[in-house]
């Protein structure tokens, strides 16, 4: 089946310090890759995504590559802010399924100034 | 845009009493998601809707939860009776279509405290 495993937090960090939050995932046809923000008492943002292999998403100064030999869509960012602090999520979603999304359970990224 | 709209903000119920959340997509999306986020959890999608019609509802507990989206445009979903562990975020989400590369748009969520 499909799944998606994410580091467990919180990360605390401090300001400018450089981030990795780990994804790895498994899929039985050929997904596409997302990951998504959430700040207190919203929903979700997407952040950033990749269709195929070696894309690399980013945004906002994150950045994520699609690696499918080790099925792997890490998160990076090399400056983080203390705005920045919010859960991070990574999902999948497969064409085949109806664009049905599975999600990690979310890292919480702590930055502090 | 207009994101997805979502009411109510907030709700207290006490077990065994009813609910209902509503959800009004960004317009000329096809595909509507429901979500239950539980505390410290990941979304966990409870029923997908193309149109009016749905994709999958095999986490619906249906003995006590219903949705609908009639005309295939806002939603609503229902929970009847409402038990203690119903407690969570529900989000709402729609995408433009049901291609594998279509994002999902997700609203601020009805929070359900059950008592």
């Amino acid at each position: 089946g499909n799944s998606v495993t994410q580091m467990e937090g919180p990360v605390t960090l401090s300001e400018e310090a450089f981030l990795t939050i780990n994804c790895t995932y498994t899929a039985t046809g050929y997904p596409s890759l997302f990951w998504y923000v959430q700040y207190p008492g919203e929903g979700l943002q997407l952040l950033l995504k990749a269709t195929k292999a070696d894309d690399k998403g980013s945004n906002k100064g994150f950045e994520a590559t699609y690696r499918k030999e080790t099925t792997s869509f890490h998160l990076e960012k090399g400056s983080v802010q203390v705005s920045d602090s919010a859960v991070y999520f990574c999902a999948l979603s497969e064409e085949d399924n109806f664009n049905k999304f599975y999600f990690g359970s979310g890292t919480k990224l702590n930055v502090k100034p | 845009e207009a994101g997805v709209a979502q009411s109510p903000r907030y709700k207290i119920i006490e077990k065994r009493q009813s609910v209902a959340f509503w959800c009004n997509p960004i317009s000329g999306h096809a595909t509507l998601y429901w979500y239950q986020q539980i505390l410290g959890q990941g979304p966990k999608l409870l029923i997908q809707f193309q149109n009016n019609g749905v994709v999958d509802d095999s986490q619906l507990p249906k003995d006590r939860f219903s949705a609908e989206r009639l005309k295939g445009v806002d939603s609503t979903l229902k929970i009847q009776p409402a038990k203690l562990e119903d407690s969570a975020v529900y989000l709402c989400a729609s995408s433009l279509d049901n291609r594998a590369y279509s994002p999902l748009h997700f609203g601020n969520g009805t929070r359900l405290t059950v008592t």
